[in-house]
C-alpha cells in the first residue's frame, strides 16, 4: 500500500554515467528526505527539502544533488557516477507536525 | 544535540518468547520517538510513536513500546515472538524543533528469531 514510490529498484551502470533516481508521492506531503543505507547498516540523511524550490544537504555530504519542482516529485542526479556512490538510496516523505515519515522500498545502486 | 543509541547489533529470541529491542535517546526539551522495521529490499516501515501521554505506546503488529524518562529510555517489547518478525529494527529520534521533522536514527538492531 506505499505510496511513494522509487524508480528504478535496481540499478547496474559503469563509472561516469549520469544516474537519476526518482522518488514520487501522491499524499501531497510537504517535507521529503533522501537517505544513504549500506546493506544492513545505519541510515544517513543526504538530502531534504521543505517544499517546492527548496531543498538543504543532510548530515552526510553527498556528491549527489536534488530539485523539487512539484511537491510530489524529489529526484536524485548524480552527475558522474563512481564505485563508491555503490549503496541503497532511500526516499521519504512527512506531513507537518508530528506525524512519521513514509519510506519508499529503495533503489539499490552498483557501479562498475 | 539529539541522539539516539541501540546497542544491540543482533537480538535473538525464540518463536513465542517476548522479545525487547533496546533503545536509548539523548534530547534537549521533550523527546519524540520513533520505531521503524525494515525487511530485505524494503523501505522502512512505521510501527509506533511516542509524542506524549501513556507511557506504554501500541503499534502495528502487536509490538508495543515503553517510555521511561527516567531512564531517557523507549524499548521496543512484544510478548510473543513470531519468525516473521525476524528484520531490522530502527529507533529513532526528532532531529529539531519540528520545523524540518528530520529524524535521527539508531544503528539498527537485526532480530532474529529462531523456530
Amino acid at each position: 500500500e506505499a505510496d511513494i514510490y522509487q524508480t528504478p529498484r535496481y540499478l547496474v551502470i559503469g563509472t561516469g554515467k549520469k544516474i537519476t533516481l526518482e522518488c514520487s508521492q501522491t499524499m501531497g506531503h510537504d517535507k521529503m528526505y533522501w537517505y544513504q543505507q549500506d546493506p544492513g547498516m545505519e541510515l544517513h540523511l543526504i538530502h531534504y527539502s521543505y517544499g517546492v524550490n527548496s531543498t538543504e544537504k543532510g548530515d552526510l555530504s553527498s556528491e549527489s544533488t536534488v530539485s523539487r519542482i512539484r511537491t510530489e516529485h524529489f529526484p536524485l542526479t548524480l552527475e558522474s557516477a563512481r564505485p563508491s556512490h555503490t549503496s541503497q538510496y532511500l526516499c521519504a516523505s512527512s506531513p507537518t507536525g508530528n506525524q512519521p515519515q513514509h519510506f519508499g522500498d529503495g533503489t539499490r545502486l552498483s557501479i562498475l | 544535540a539529539q541522539s539516539v543509541a541501540q546497542p544491540e547489533d543482533q537480538v535473538n529470541v525464540a518463536e513465542g518468547n517476548p522479545l525487547t529491542v533496546k533503545c536509548t535517546y539523548s534530547v534537549s526539551g521533550n523527546p519524540y520517538l520513533f520505531w521503524y522495521v525494515q525487511y530485505p529490499n524494503r523501505g522502512l516501515q512505521f510501527l509506533l510513536k511516542y509524542i506524549t501521554g501513556d507511557n506504554l505506546v501500541k503499534g502495528s503488529y502487536g509490538f508495543e513500546a515503553e517510555f521511561n524518562k527516567s531512564q531517557t529510555s523507549f524499548h521496543l517489547k512484544k510478548p510473543s515472538a513470531l519468525v516473521s518478525d525476524s528484520a531490522l529494527y530502527f529507533c529513532a529520534v526528532r532531529a529539531d524543533g519540528g520545523a524540518t521533522n528530520k529524524l535521527i536514527f539508531g544503528t539498527g538492531t537485526l532480530l532474529a528469531v529462531q523456530p
